[in-house]
């Protein structure tokens, strides 16, 4: 089985804080994915990267930014965390590109920034 | 740019009742399409997808939907639902070329005894 693991369930920080999220793969998956999701929103893409050391701007990049040194780890970076920014955050991994291979998503980090 | 629009956003059902849950999709080019299933507390599971072929198709848990390509819809259907099923359901859409998806605000199923 397909095990997407994130750091933390919950996390509180204050605004102005750096903040990592940090999203683990263990099936040597290609592309891995970060969303936001906001009740009535739906997921909303940040970033992806399709390979070590590449990512792709997503939907909503603003505000963060992404590491990716190891084939199975994802960084999601608040650089400067602000209250708009408290949300679940979905990490989601899948084995190549293309829409024919299954997106695997992990359980989700709840953020609050205070 | 492509877009999906889930027409409720909560619908409550008791169990054994029938269930459809409807989206439609905005897109200009051909479409793969999915419906995915966040159980509380858990991150989300495909359901089913469609890509090509027979316009319905079935997924696990009992589910199906049918790709509607004159009405840009893939409503998700399940004829008896039971307490388990209460979730919350997305609809996403992707295009040929794409590896992104595009999700819906979201469906919540609540199944009441």
């Amino acid at each position: 089985d397909v095990k997407v693991t994130q750091s933390s369930r919950y996390l509180v920080k204050r605004t102005g804080e750096k903040v990592f999220l940090e999203c683990v793969q263990d099936m040597d998956h290609e592309n891995m994915f970060w969303y936001r999701q906001d009740p009535g929103l739906g997921l909303r893409l940040i970033y992806f990267s399709y390979d070590v050391k590449m990512k792709e701007k997503g939907d909503i990049p603003e505000g963060y930014s992404v590491s990716r040194e190891k084939k199975e780890r994802f960084s999601l970076i608040l650089e400067s965390a602000s209250t708009n920014q408290t949300s679940m955050y979905l990490c989601a991994s899948s084995l190549s590109s293309g829409p024919f291979y299954e997106q695997y998503f992990g359980p989700g980090t709840r953020l609050t920034v205070t | 740019a492509q877009s999906v629009t889930q027409l409720d956003s909560q619908v409550p059902v008791f169990e054994e009742a029938p269930v459809e849950l409807r989206c439609n999709y905005s897109s200009s080019v051909s479409v793969y399409l999915f419906w995915y299933v966040q159980y509380p507390n858990q991150g989300l599971q495909l359901l089913l997808k469609y890509l090509s072929g027979s316009t319905l198709v079935k997924g696990i848990n009992g589910f199906e939907a049918e790709f509607n390509k004159s009405q840009t819809s893939f409503h998700l259907r399940k004829p008896s639902v039971h307490i388990s099923d209460t979730a919350e359901y997305f609809c996403a859409v992707s295009d040929r070329g794409g590896n992104k998806l595009v999700f819906g605000a979201g469906t919540i199923l609540r199944v009441k005894s």
